[in-house]
């Protein structure tokens, strides 16, 4: 069965240290594709990056990189000096795919974040 | 502002009663997915409808039903409602290409709280 496990419940860091959130995913498709989205306090899903299965270069964007391991099953997401507004609930997703286009996420549990002053 | 609207952004209503939400997706897309976030359950994966088709059934109850209208706009019905039905539902839309992972976009939600 596919699963998203982010062991990570919440992390708490000071203003401008560097963290990184960890996503574990099982699936036995070949072709699949993860994402992260971001819920901040006021409640809305924010989408951050989508990632396919055959793509392992890793990503930076700003503060943000990302890190594809296929051979760990791992997506794990690093925030570089990170900031107050960097609070909130991160969710890893893995994109379920069948024929005639189902597509659903499956998501982990979440880690929250909490940037301090 | 991810594009995608969703009305009401809060519903407060009583066990046993039936409501609807609604849903408007991003200008050209064609998929609309309806997810229920709840402490206890996280988010889960409830409906996906395409091009106005039922696509996908996921942890839906049978309580709950939903439809796409020819406008692309979707509405998630609940009824007979129980206090364990509150929770966080969003809507996503994604363009809906088949099989192709197709990047989701959520809108704001709408809380419901049943008393």
């Amino acid at each position: 069965a596919q699963k998203v496990t982010q062991a990570q419940t919440e992390i708490s860091v000071v203003e401008k240290e560097d963290v990184t959130l960890d996503c574990v995913y099982e699936t036995r498709d070949t072709t699949y594709y993860l994402f992260w989205y971001k819920q901040p306090p006021s409640g809305e899903l924010v989408f951050l990056i989508r990632r396919n299965s055959f793509d392992e270069q890793n990503e930076i964007s700003g503060r943000y990189s990302w890190n594809f391991q296929k051979s760990t099953s791992s997506f794990n997401f690093t925030i570089t000096a990170s900031q107050v507004v960097d609070s909130a609930v991160y969710f890893c997703a893995l994109s379920e795919i069948a024929s005639g286009g189902y597509n659903k996420l499956i998501f982990g549990a979440g880690t929250r974040l909490a940037v301090h002053p | 502002d991810s594009g995608v609207t969703q009305t009401p952004k809060h519903l407060i209503t009583a066990t046993g009663q039936r409501v609807t939400l609604r849903c408007s997706p991003r200008s050209g897309d064609l998929s609309v997915y309806w997810y229920q976030q709840s402490l206890d359950q996280g988010l889960q994966f409830l409906i996906q409808y395409y091009n106005g088709e039922e696509r996908a059934k996921g942890n839906i109850l049978e309580r709950f039903s939903a439809q796409q209208f020819p406008d692309l706009h979707s509405e998630l019905n609940l009824s007979s409602l129980e206090l364990g039905d509150s929770a966080l539902y969003f809507c996503a839309s994604s363009v809906g290409l088949a099989g192709a992972g197709d990047t989701q976009y959520f809108g704001p939600g709408t809380r419901l709280t049943v008393l």
